[in-house]
């Protein structure tokens, strides 16, 4: 059964600093890993998605990684703002599961 | 920009009632989906659904839980009679297609409180 891990479960950091949020799963057989932001109580936005195929995908101060064989992604975030205070969560599809699985997210606080 | 759109946004229900949520996935998506966050946990998923079947479940998906497609548009989610342990948000989730290549888009959730 798939596990998504986030390490860490939050983080803090002043505003600037480039940072980086880190998820591993235990099944390597993914069709895509996919990376959300989720504010307090609100829904969840996606922000990139990387096939199993890519190694990574950049969005704005935004790349994202994947290490498919050893079960790793990383979010880069880069110069950081304090409108990037929100958790991130990532998740994962795996071949003959129609479902995502989550990891249980990084809280990430940056401060003016 | 295309977006699932969920209501209520806020539902407050008594214990052993019936409560129905709502989704509008986007137009020329075909896989639509509900997950649940409890308070503090992990998102979880619940059911998938295609071509007006239910494709997949999960063991949380007991008899309590149901999902219709009731016309072109509307995806909803029906709690027979609720627990407390419901309490959640409720989200919605489309796709276009299945696979590697295909981005999974979320509605605003609906907060369920079960009293």
């Amino acid at each position: 059964k798939q596990e998504v891990t986030q390490i860490p479960a939050a983080l803090s950091v002043p505003e600037g600093e480039n940072l980086v949020l880190n998820c591993s799963f235990t099944d390597s057989a993914i069709y895509n890993l996919q990376w959300f932001r989720q504010d307090p109580g609100k829904g969840l936005t996606s922000l990139l998605l990387i096939q199993s195929s890519q190694r990574e995908q950049t969005s704005g101060r935004l790349n994202a990684s994947l290490d498919k064989s050893s079960g790793r992604s990383t979010l880069y975030i880069a110069a950081s703002q304090p409108g990037d205070s929100a958790t991130y969560l990532c998740a994962v599809r795996t071949y003959n599961n129609n479902d995502m699985r989550f990891g249980a997210g990084t809280r990430l606080t940056v401060k003016p | 920009e295309p977006e699932v759109t969920q209501t209520p946004s806020h539902q407050v229900t008594q214990m052993g009632q019936e409560v129905i949520l709502r989704c509008v996935p986007i137009s020329n998506h075909l896989y639509f989906y509900w997950y649940r966050q409890i308070l503090g946990q992990k998102v979880e998923f619940l059911v998938s659904f295609y071509n007006n079947e239910i494709s997949e479940k999960s063991e949380i998906f007991d008899d309590q839980f149901s999902v219709e497609r009731p016309d072109g548009s509307n995806f909803t989610l029906k709690i027979r009679s609720t627990k407390l342990e419901d309490s959640a948000m409720y989200f919605c989730a489309s796709t276009l297609e299945d696979g590697g290549g295909t981005e999974a888009f979320f509605g605003q959730g609906t907060r369920l409180t079960v009293v």
